[in-house]
């Protein structure tokens, strides 16, 4: 079974529209979630954790427990977004959804 | 910092063949991961070292297998390799054991394209 689901494969937003990448985990303890971004020709690299409670370039991301999501939005989507981002549960070993590739449409 | 390092970046082998994929960690980082990435899927799991002992090891045949040195660096070794091996081959680092230390992230690698023809 996954234990991270992200349903959106594709996602296109217009420059300067609201953001929102969804993520579902299967866990039932607390979990440690975090959000991985993968720009053009460069490597996966950390965007946020939830234990952070911080915005990093715009982004922010809520644990909710009672739905076991944990989706990554941001207010007004910039060009430079467009990304593929990956959302990951840390158990014993680390899970990864299969990603959203995020379209910003100048 | 160099972050972690792999190699080769590209390598293309037959079927039957055997394959070592390399990984230097992040300086100062005692554990290291190995991940496959398929084209259209995210990374999953193969193996985790700490401290040259395996600390986890993902749903993989035994024909994968891993070793960490002294100085922290590993290989990932696959034999009798088959088609369906053909994926991107990423190497994590962080500082301690996943779910040893609390919300440690891990840090990836450009990753090793192995092709299998």
């Amino acid at each position: 079974a996954q234990r991270v689901t992200q349903p959106e494969k594709l996602l296109s937003v217009f420059k300067g529209a609201p953001v929102e990448l969804k993520c579902n985990y299967s866990y039932s303890g607390s979990p440690e979630l975090f959000w991985y971004v993968q720009y053009s020709r460069q490597r996966l690299q950390l965007l946020l954790r939830h234990i952070s409670r911080e915005s990093i370039k715009g982004f922010t991301a809520d644990l909710n427990k009672g739905e076991t999501s944990f989706h990554l939005k941001k207010p007004f989507a910039q060009e430079e977004d467009s990304a593929m981002y990956y959302c990951a549960l840390s158990l014993k070993q680390f899970y990864f959804g299969t990603g959203t590739s995020l379209t910003v449409i100048p | 910092d160099a972050g972690v390092t792999q190699s080769p970046t590209h390598l293309i082998k037959t079927r039957g063949q055997h394959v070592t994929l390399r990984c230097s960690p992040i300086s100062g980082h005692k554990s290291v991961s190995w991940y496959q990435q398929v084209l259209g899927q995210g990374p999953q799991f193969i193996f985790q070292y700490y401290e040259k002992e395996e600390r986890g090891r993902g749903n993989f045949p035994d024909r994968f297998s891993a070793r960490q040195f002294p100085n922290y660096s590993s290989e990932l070794n696959v034999n009798a390799l088959l088609l369906g091996d053909s994926a991107l081959y990423l190497c994590a680092s962080s500082l301690g054991v996943t779910g040893g230390v609390k919300n440690q992230p891990q840090h990836f690698g450009d990753g090793t394209r192995l092709s299998i023809l």
